[in-house]
């Protein structure tokens, strides 16, 4: 069955500073892939998502993600964080043999001043 | 709308008590979900419906949850003799297609005492 593991549950940094968030994924095919973006009492937004092609996604906010087939990653990057991305962020796995989108567990951001 | 709609956005409930949640999805959007999110426990997939084909009902977590969609739009869920582990926020979301990107909304926030 896929799975999809966030190792980071909490990552605090510093406004201008860059960040990487990670995302690992168990299937043996190519998977689509999400990164997906909830602040706090509101639903889910997609940030951007992995299909197929160049491995290297862009997404809405500035940020971006890169598809790693050898480490079976999928982490989301920023190079430059903003107060306002101060919220959680989800990785999540869908493949062609199952209807459902699995959702890892979340990586909240904190951003200092 | 021009979005996902969930009502009630808070319902607190005794222990013991049916409860009813409500899903408009977006207008021509196939598929919906139902998602359960539990403090630091991620998003845990419940139900998929998609158009007229039998519902994924794999992520149910007891007989005492069901949902329905009625005339492939609105789709309620139910939860009878409500414990207090099910206390949650519940997210619907509904997409185009199996690989379209999901549009959440922004959940009930579920409360059993």
């Amino acid at each position: 069955a896929q799975s999809v593991t966030q190792p980071d549950i909490h990552i605090t940094v510093s406004e201008g500073a860059s960040l990487e968030l990670r995302c690992n994924y168990s299937y043996g095919a190519t998977p689509y892939l999400f990164w997906y973006v909830q602040s706090p009492g509101q639903g889910l937004q997609l940030l951007l998502k992995y299909f197929s092609g160049d491995t290297l996604v862009q997404g809405i906010k500035g940020f971006e993600a890169e598809f790693k087939r050898s480490q079976s990653s999928f982490n989301l990057r920023k190079p430059s964080v903003h107060w306002s991305d101060a919220a959680e962020y989800f990785c999540a796995v869908l493949t062609g043999t199952a209807s459902k989108l699995t959702f890892g567990t979340g990586t909240r951001l904190q951003v200092t001043l | 709308g021009a979005g996902v709609s969930q009502s009630p956005s808070n319902k607190v409930t005794e222990k013991g008590k049916d409860v009813e949640l409500r899903c408009d999805p977006i207008s021509g959007h196939t598929a919906l979900y139902w998602y359960r999110q539990s403090l630091g426990q991620g998003l845990e997939f419940l139900i998929y419906f998609q158009g007229n084909s039998a519902p994924d009902k794999s992520g149910l977590p007891s007989d005492r949850f069901s949902a329905e969609r009625t005339g492939g739009s609105v789709s309620t869920l139910t939860i009878q003799r409500t414990q207090q582990e099910d206390s949650a926020v519940y997210l619907c979301a509904s997409s185009l297609a199996l690989e379209s990107p999901l549009h959440f909304g922004n959940g009930t926030r579920l409360t059993v005492t």
